[in-house]
């Protein structure tokens, strides 16, 4: 199995402010990590797929990268609906699927 | 388009049967890997399992295994979760999901709230 170690767990912000989420995976995953957002009662919804490219209708300040084992989601200039819970994803293995822990945007 | 519409809520008693669908449309039912996945009240997401319609293959979670039974119908492309026995602890959200091709993560129906309450 490959781990994806999302964090934080969650965090306070500010609207207009930038925010930064991590996931580091256990192992050469070739960018096969796709970002996710949750609000509650919903199901998770793509926005960044093979670490990078952004999803069609997604804003643009949804922005994914990676440097070694390490991908980031960062939110630029934090609007009131992105209030929510987001979680990495590997797809390199066919199973198991593993998701990052989620972590929880709440405003400050 | 891609989609996947799932069967509503279910209110079960513990000990009670229970299978839910997952319909899809839009895309080659036989040529992806679908399954599920748990989200228990206020958690994360949690893998169940997997089927490839094309051959019925199934891989399952060690959490999971032996606990519910992923099923694939080609005819009608529908996927199936079912529990012969339910527990108060599988109350939850259970969402069923595509495996997309390359890159492009998964693809997910709206969820099926499930309670099992005596």
């Amino acid at each position: 199995d490959i781990p994806m170690t999302q964090s934080p767990s969650s965090l306070s912000a500010y609207v207009g402010d930038s925010v930064t989420i991590t996931c580091r995976a256990g192992q050469n995953i070739a960018d096969y990590v796709t970002w996710y957002q949750q609000k509650p009662g919903k199901a998770p919804k793509v926005l960044i797929y093979a670490a990078s490219s952004l999803q069609s209708g997604v804003p643009s300040r949804f922005v994914g990268s990676k440097s070694g084992f390490l991908y980031t989601l960062t939110i630029n200039s934090l609007q009131p609906d992105d209030f929510a819970t987001y979680y990495c994803q590997q797809t390199y293995t066919t199973a198991p699927w593993t998701f990052g822990q989620g972590t929880k945007v709440e405003i400050k | 388009e891609v989609q996947l519409v799932q069967s509503g809520a279910a209110v079960r008693k513990p000990g009670e049967s229970l299978k839910i669908s997952c319909k899809t449309s839009g895309y080659t039912f036989s040529d992806f890997w679908i399954g599920w996945v748990r989200q228990m009240p206020g958690k994360g997401l949690e893998w169940m399992a997997i089927v490839y319609p094309g051959d019925s293959d199934t891989k399952y979670s060690p959490s999971f295994q032996g606990q519910v039974t992923i099923s694939a119908d080609r005819s009608a492309n529908i996927v199936y979760l079912q529990w012969s026995s339910l527990k108060a602890s599988d109350t939850a959200m259970y969402f069923c999901a595509r495996h997309g091709p390359h890159k492009t993560g998964l693809d997910w129906g709206q969820g099926t709230p499930v309670t099992v309450s005596s």
